[in-house]
């Protein structure tokens, strides 16, 4: 199975300051044959479930705000927030879609408003 | 617009069974690959099952496998869970997701519509 590890847990960042979260995958998520990474990422609101934010490492789901964005390749990724709005406190996981079954998750890093 | 509505969650003791439901509108359900995905009180996202769009392939994770079955009815637009010999373990917020189709690459893993959730908790 591929593990995914997210750093860090927790973060706290001021209102219109850049977040970063990390993933790392245990193997290689870049796909040779179309030279694309099956990474994910979503945001979990307090009550809510999981809303898809970016795919394909980098590609922005329909809708997120421009602020989000997703880079990265082979085993390390970064989900940026570029300026940290109060809607944006939530629970954010990596999830990988390239060697399944399992499809698998990150463990989650909470961001918090400092 | 998408809807994914469950329902069938509640309490149950450790070795029963109880079958948790998603109802499917706003789109050609039989058109997708559904899963469901898990969440325990407090903790992260787990995986537990696929279904292909046309229910030819299932596939189930390691922690269920043999004890839970999805399946689907696509004339009725319905996606299910069957969960036998529950354990303390299983309690958690059940999600009836569905998965993206790309339009280069096909049907993905990538989940871009989840339900709400129904809560499962198995307890004596």
């Amino acid at each position: 199975d591929i593990v995914m590890t997210q750093s860090p847990d927790s973060l706290a960042v001021s209102l219109g300051e850049r977040a970063t979260i990390n993933c790392k995958s245990s193997q290689s998520l870049l796909y040779s044959s179309n030279n694309k990474n099956y990474l994910a990422w979503y945001q979990q609101k307090p009550g809510q479930p999981p809303k898809l934010l970016i795919y394909w490492a980098s590609t922005r789901e329909s809708g997120v705000p421009d602020r989000f964005s997703g880079s990265g390749s082979g085993t390390d990724f970064t989900l940026t927030i570029s300026s940290l709005q109060a809607e944006d406190v939530a629970v954010y996981y990596c999830q990988q879609y390239y060697n399944i079954p399992p499809i698998t998750f990150g463990q989650g890093t909470r961001l918090e408003i400092k | 617009q998408v809807q994914l509505v469950e329902s069938g969650g509640g309490v149950v003791q450790p070795g029963g069974s109880l079958r948790v439901s998603c109802a499917a509108s706003g789109l050609t359900f039989s058109s997708y690959g559904m899963h469901w995905v898990r969440q325990a009180p407090g903790k992260g996202l787990e995986w537990v099952a696929f279904i292909r769009y046309d229910g030819s392939n299932k596939e189930h994770a390691d922690s269920v496998k043999g004890r839970f079955t999805i399946s689907r009815d696509n004339s009725k637009n319905t996606l299910y869970l069957q969960m036998n010999s529950l354990r303390v373990e299983d309690t958690a917020v059940y999600y009836c997701v569905k998965e993206l189709y790309d339009v280069l690459t096909g049907p993905q893993e990538i989940f871009d519509y989840w339900g709400q959730g129904t809560l499962v908790t198995v307890s004596s």
